[in-house]
């Protein structure tokens, strides 16, 4: 079955520090992949996608990605996080141009002032 | 441009009592429609999808039930419902193709009581 694995449950970072998480996939053929966030309250909004091209990914607010084929991993990364990024994070995979999008578990970021 | 709309926003509901969400999409035709729940401090879990009028997937054998009644409108229903249906339901949508992405309605917090 195709399945999608966050490395954490809950990381807890001070501002200006450096934020990798990690996401990984089951392989199944095509994929895009994306990550999303969801601020307390609210509900979950597309921060990168990526689809084909160059495996490096930027999105909104400071975010990129990097897709590793040979890995089936899909690491959202941020050089400084701040005070306002703390929410939780969820990765996605559309295997196949299907009408399926398969979520990972999230990860839930806390950034300290 | 796209947009979607969920409602209502948060409803509190006795055991036993039915249930109603709502979510219409605007600005594009012949989306895929899903339903999902997010318990709390879990990830997201697909309820049902829809790839067209009167057409309803399950993934969840659950005391829920989904309605796709026109294009653009999908309707989440239960006859009674249970303390754990409990959570937050998240409408989104999608379109076919290369460019799939899947968008989220703000979403619904129940509580059963």
């Amino acid at each position: 079955a195709q399945s999608v694995s966050q490395h954490n449950h809950h990381v807890i970072l001070s501002e200006a520090a450096s934020l990798e998480l990690g996401c990984n996939y089951s392989y199944g053929g095509t994929v895009n992949l994306f990550w999303y966030v969801q601020y307390p309250g609210q509900h979950l909004q597309l921060l990168l996608k990526y689809f084909s091209g160059d495996p490096l990914v930027k999105g909104i607010k400071g975010f990129e990605a990097e897709f590793i084929k040979s890995k089936f991993s899909f690491n959202l990364r941020k050089p400084s996080v701040q005070w306002s990024d703390t929410a939780e994070y969820f990765c996605a995979v559309n295997f196949n141009y299907g009408q399926n999008f398969v979520f990972g578990p999230g990860t839930r970021l806390s950034v300290l002032p | 441009s796209q947009t979607i709309h969920q409602w209502p926003a948060t409803l509190v509901q006795p055991v036993g009592s039915p249930l109603s969400l709502e979510c219409t999409v605007e600005g594009t035709s012949n989306p895929n429609l899903y339903w999902y729940r997010q318990a709390a401090g879990r990830g997201l879990q697909l309820l049902f999808y829809s790839v067209g009028i009167g057409q309803i997937s399950s993934e969840v054998p659950q005391n829920l039930s989904a309605s796709r009644p026109q294009d653009r409108q999908f309707i989440l229903s239960s006859k009674k419902l249970l303390l754990s249906d409990s959570g937050f339901y998240l409408c989104a949508w999608s379109v076919w193709g290369t460019g799939n992405t899947i968008y989220f309605g703000e979403g619904s917090w129940l509580t059963v009581v």
